[in-house]
């Protein structure tokens, strides 16, 4: 079967630095989405990977390592703001995405 | 410009009655979908277009209907309700699926409450 396995909650600090791993077994693979989903809203893009290594974005980066089937969203200089769910989701053989559960954020002043 | 625009955002339907959940788009976007958004689960996939007139089976269709008679329309059916339908369902639609960072922009979500 397909699996995208996520932590389901981390807490971190305002101004600190936070991973969130996401690892992957899925037929096939044509990239890996991060999207951003604060409480009661809707899905929104960070991060596409498709190649092995790092895409960095502001704050935000993405790292993926085909070979182990994993994925990191780092989130550097954290804001309240980035409280909210980060969800993976692979592209599989079939172009479908496959997602996986979140990892909800809290941070703390 | 409106992105995807769903509609309603809350319903509350009783065991066995149907509703239409909304879905439009501005954006030209050939592929449209439906989603449901559970706790402690991922996205699932309940249907999706590729094209007017091309609509497809995601990973959960059963108890949903779907057509795609125009490209900016993409409406989600459901025949008749039952409690395992309670869920937030969301609308998205992109440029073409699987090609490249083919970003999904997502609708509002409409939350779903079937007694």
């Amino acid at each position: 079967g397909q699996n995208i396995d996520q932590p389901t909650e981390m807490t971190a600090t305002e101004g600190a630095i936070v991973q969130i791993n996401c690892t992957y077994q899925t037929s096939g693979f044509n990239g890996l989405f991060w999207y951003q989903q604060h409480a009661g809203e809707a899905p929104t893009f960070l991060s596409y990977n498709v190649l092995d290594g790092l895409e960095e974005k502001g704050r935000f980066s993405s790292f993926l390592s085909r070979s182990k089937g994993y994925s990191y969203l780092l989130l550097k200089e954290l804001q309240m703001k980035d409280s909210a769910s980060y969800l993976c989701a692979v592209v599989d053989s079939n172009y479908q995405l496959i997602w996986g559960a979140g990892t909800k954020l809290i941070i703390k002043p | 410009n409106a992105g995807v625009t769903q509609t309603p955002k809350f319903q509350v339907l009783k065991t066995g009655q149907s509703m239409t959940l909304q879905c439009a788009q501005d954006m030209n976007h050939e592929y449209m979908s439906w989603y449901r958004q559970d706790p402690g689960m991922g996205l699932r996939l309940i249907h999706y277009s590729v094209g007017a007139g091309i609509t497809d089976q995601g990973e959960v269709p059963n108890g949903y209907n779907v057509s795609r008679s125009t490209t900016e329309d993409f409406p989600l059916r459901l025949l008749s309700a039952a409690p395992s339908q309670t869920s937030v369902y969301f609308c998205a639609s992109s440029y073409r699926p699987g090609v490249g960072a083919n970003v999904l922009t997502f609708g509002a979500g409409s939350r779903l409450t079937v007694l």
